[in-house]
């Protein structure tokens, strides 16, 4: 199985700041890449595909990059309903698999 | 507009079954695959395995062979989810989620959510 490790696994960031969360593959995963936002007692909201692909609705200030196996996803100016924790998730091959998470929390 | 939604909450005991149901709507059922998703509590998201309607096959990730089946009923759209021989470690938040392919995709639509507790 391809084993998803995200860094951080947690962040305090501050409204209006750039954060960046890392995603990293064991072994190459070519562009299927998911990115997914969950908040407490909801289920997770897609996000991005393909690595980079916003989903319709997405706000622009969310972008994704990187290729292979590594991979990161940039808010690029924090709002307050940014706050949530974030999975990535490899659909290469089955089983498909997350990344442990990355909470991200308000300074 | 598209929507999965899922069962109400469970409580079983060790031992017993249950069936997490899924209804579809607003789009092709066939079309897309179901996907099932654990979320043990405080903890991170788990694929569990997939049903795809065009093969009929479903796909088990490791761990979850044997108690669990995943199955789809066409002709009133909905997607099942039956586990087995319940223990304490089942319980957790199950959700349905479709995806265009068993590969490739992401999962663009999830269910609010089954919470089953083994108690």
């Amino acid at each position: 199985d391809i084993q998803m490790t995200q860094s951080p696994s947690s962040l305090s960031a501050s409204v209006g700041d750039r954060v960046t969360i890392t995603c990293r593959a064991s072994q190459t995963i070519s562009n299927y890449l998911n990115w997914y936002q969950q908040k407490p007692g909801k289920a997770p909201k897609f996000l991005i595909d393909v690595v980079s692909n916003l989903q319709s609705g997405v706000p622009s200030r969310f972008s994704g990059s990187g290729s292979g196996t590594d991979f990161t996803l940039t808010i690029s100016s924090l709002q307050p309903e940014d706050f949530a924790t974030y999975y990535c998730q490899q659909s290469y091959s089955t089983p498909s698999t997350f990344g442990q998470g990355t909470k991200l929390e308000i300074k | 507009q598209v929507q999965l939604v899922q069962s109400g909450s469970e409580v079983r005991k060790p031992g017993a079954s249950v069936k997490v149901s899924c209804k579809a709507s607003g789009y092709r059922f066939t079309r897309f695959a179901m996907n099932w998703v654990r979320q043990a509590p405080g903890q991170g998201l788990e694929w569990m395995g997939c049903f795809n309607p065009n093969t009929g096959n479903a796909t088990y990730a490791q761990g979850f062979t044997g108690r669990f089946v995943f199955s789809l009923d066409t002709s009133v759209t909905t997607a099942y989810l039956q586990i087995s021989s319940l223990k304490a470690e089942d319980t957790a938040m199950y959700y349905c989620a479709r995806s265009p392919s068993v590969r490739y995709y992401g999962m663009d639509v999830w269910g609010q959510g089954t919470t089953v507790t083994v108690s």
